[in-house]
């Protein structure tokens, strides 16, 4: 099964910050990645798909790259409600599988 | 409204089964693929079990394959996870998903989710 890493697994961050997260694949998945956000006791919620693809709906200040092991999903401007864990997942594979997570709390 | 209502949750003891089902409204259910994902209490996503939109496809995670068993009913707009020989690690919430046809299979709505426990 392909694996899935994120770095860093948690983070403070303040409201207006410019916020990365990295997730890496253990081998190429071209870009079959995607991002999603969940907030306690909810279910996740898909961000970003195909590594750079907005799902509709989501604010522009998410954005996704990368290609074949890395990817990055960045956060232009934190706002409140983006206090939340975020997931990478690989689709490239029928057996999906996911990141392990990177909380991202108030500083 | 697109929707996804799983149910069918409970207490269960080890070695036990349970039925789980995922009721779609909002869209067309036999056009898409669909799957089961789980979270385990303050851990994080566990893809379990997907299923093509006419059942021809269909994928296991190692952790549940030869245990679970996945299946739909378009008619019924109904998804389904048949869980036996139950384990306490597989004890989470499940979710059901569907498949975003255009977008590199991402999973773009999921249920609510229905919580599994399994314990003596």
């Amino acid at each position: 099964d392909i694996q899935m890493t994120q770095s860093p697994s948690s983070l403070s961050a303040s409201v207006g910050d410019r916020v990365t997260i990295t997730c890496r694949a253990s081998q190429s998945i071209s870009s079959y990645l995607n991002w999603y956000q969940q907030k306690p006791g909810k279910a996740p919620k898909l961000l970003i798909y195909a590594a750079s693809s907005l799902q509709s709906g989501v604010p522009s200040r998410f954005s996704g790259s990368g290609s074949g092991t890395d990817f990055t999903l960045t956060i232009s401007s934190l706002q409140p409600e983006d206090f939340a864990t975020y997931y990478c997942q690989q689709s490239y594979s029928t057996r999906f599988t996911f990141g392990p997570g990177t909380k991202v709390d108030i500083k | 409204e697109v929707q996804l209502v799983e149910s069918g949750g409970g207490l269960v003891k080890p070695g036990g089964s349970l039925r789980l089902s995922c009721a779609a409204s909002g869209f067309t259910f036999s056009s898409y693929s669909m799957n089961w994902v789980r979270q385990a209490p303050g851990k994080g996503l566990e893809w379990v079990s997907s299923i093509s939109s006419s059942s021809s496809y269909i994928y296991y995670a190692d952790s549940v394959k030869g245990r679970f068993t996945i299946s739909r009913d378009n008619a019924k707009n109904s998804l389904y996870l048949q869980m036996n020989s139950l384990r306490a690690e597989d004890t989470a919430v499940y979710y059901c998903a569907r498949v975003l046809i255009t977008g590199g299979d991402a999973f773009d709505i999921w249920g609510q989710g229905t919580m599994v426990t399994v314990s003596s």
